[in-house]
């Protein structure tokens, strides 16, 4: 089973600065990794998928990159609804898996 | 409009049997992969199940052989049969659709449904 770390388990930040997620893998994904962001009470909703590919509404904000076992979310200018958990997941290797999530909070 | 909502989650005691059930709309079940995800309260994301188009199923190793996965293509759901529970298996559980394109990512998901396993 493939396993992915991310860092930090948490990120305080303020409205306006950028954020930088990481999500590192237990062996080579190539690029099939992606990066979901979970709000209390809510489902997960995906927001970038191989690596770079933003999902169907996400805003140019979210970007993704890396290959292999190094992967990176970066939001450019956090907005108040971008505060959250965040999950990388990998479909390379079956089964299926997530990372353990980054917390974004405001400061 | 693309819809999933589970249902059938309940407290239930270790070793018990539970079904939840997940109605789609806006989609033809058939005809994508679904997935069960589930998640233990203030815990992150754990992939539970799958059932291809084709029918084709498989589960993660910590259900295996007490968890199975199944459809009914004419009311266009998708179920998890779950038996002899833990207490470990308490979680939110969330049916998620398949991306598609590319297979492998989840791209609409249910609201969830709670199972707790307790005495």
């Amino acid at each position: 089973e493939i396993v992915l770390t991310q860092s930090p388990a948490t990120l305080s930040l303020s409205p306006g600065d950028g954020a930088t997620l990481s999500c590192r893998a237990s062996q080579s994904i190539s690029s099939y990794l992606a990066w979901y962001q979970q709000k209390p009470g809510q489902p997960p909703r995906l927001l970038i998928y191989d690596t770079s590919y933003r999902a169907t509404g996400i805003p140019a904000r979210f970007s993704g990159s890396g290959s292999a076992t190094d992967f990176t979310l970066t939001i450019s200018s956090l907005e108040p609804e971008d505060f959250a958990v965040y999950y990388c997941q990998q479909r390379s290797i079956r089964p299926r898996t997530f990372g353990q999530g980054t917390k974004v909070e405001i400061k | 409009e693309v819809q999933v909502v589970e249902s059938g989650g309940d407290l239930v005691q270790p070793g018990g049997s539970l079904r939840l059930s997940c109605a789609a709309s806006g989609f033809t079940v058939s005809s994508n992969y679904m997935s069960w995800v589930r998640q233990a309260p203030g815990k992150g994301l754990e992939w539970v199940s799958i059932i291809y188009s084709d029918r084709t199923t498989y589960n993660a190793d910590s259900v295996k052989g007490r968890f199975s996965i199944s459809r009914d293509d004419s009311k266009n759901t998708v179920y998890l049969q779950m038996n002899s529970l833990r207490a470990d298996d308490t979680a939110v559980y969330f049916c998620a659709r398949d991306l598609g394109d590319p297979k492998g990512y989840f791209d609409f998901w249910g609201q969830g449904t709670l199972v707790t396993v307790s005495s």
